[in-house]
């Protein structure tokens, strides 16, 4: 089964400064990732995703994620940190192999932006 | 659309009563999803379902039960609450894109449960 490790379980970083969130999976032929955040008392909604085409993945709130295949990684990052993006992050795959029709998720990294 | 929505928003229970969580999507989809999360656990699949009538096992099902009566809706049941069952549940639904791969999952607001 796949799996998807995300090193990071804390990270606090002062506001307007960049930040990368890390993110590896299990290797796998055909795979589709994700990124999600989780604001407090709230459900998980999309920051950005891969499907195929450009490693490169700009997603919502001035995120990205670069797809890197030959490490099986996925690392969120932004330039510049804003207080409002406070918050527990998700990495997730959905794997052509499983059989399990399951998405995997990482064990969350909260990000704390500090004033 | 409404999306993905879940009926109670917060419920208290005692132990060994029992009572079903309710989870709706309007997005026509076939994949539903129940997960519960935990304090530096992320998420943890319970049960799933790939289409009207069909659910499967997740990572912990036990002592819980599902039913896909209608496509849109995934029933999660709890027939004895225990307190190891006091979480945050959250439903999903998705779809399969192509070459078996699942588009992104799209989530209820969860249900805050405590069990005393």
């Amino acid at each position: 089964a796949q799996s998807v490790t995300q090193l990071d379980s804390q990270v606090p970083v002062f506001e307007e400064a960049p930040v990368e969130l890390r993110c590896n999976y299990s290797s796998s032929v055909s795979v589709y990732l994700f990124w999600y955040v989780q604001y407090p008392n709230q459900g998980l909604q999309l920051l950005l995703k891969y499907l195929s085409g450009s490693t490169l993945v700009k997603g919502i709130n001035g995120f990205e994620a670069e797809f890197n295949k030959s490490q099986t990684s996925f690392h969120l990052r932004k330039p510049s940190v804003h207080i409002s993006d406070t918050a527990e992050y998700f990495c997730a795959v959905s794997d052509s192999w499983d059989t399990g029709n399951q998405f995997y998720f990482g064990t969350g990294t909260s990000l704390t932006v500090i004033p | 659309n409404a999306g993905v929505t879940q009926t109670p928003k917060f419920r208290v229970l005692k132990t060994g009563q029992s009572m079903t969580l309710l989870c709706a999507q309007d997005m026509n989809h076939e994949y539903m999803y129940w997960y519960r999360q935990d304090p530096g656990m992320g998420l943890r699949l319970i049960h799933y379902s790939v289409g009207e009538g069909t659910t499967a096992k997740g990572e912990v099902p036990d002592g819980y039960n599902v039913s896909r009566l209608k496509k849109q809706n995934f029933l999660l049941g709890l027939e004895s609450a225990a307190p190891s069952q006091t979480s945050v549940y959250f439903c999903a639904s998705s779809y399969e894109f192509d070459r078996g791969l699942k588009h992104e999952q799209y989530f209820g607001p969860g249900t805050r449960l405590t069990v005393t």
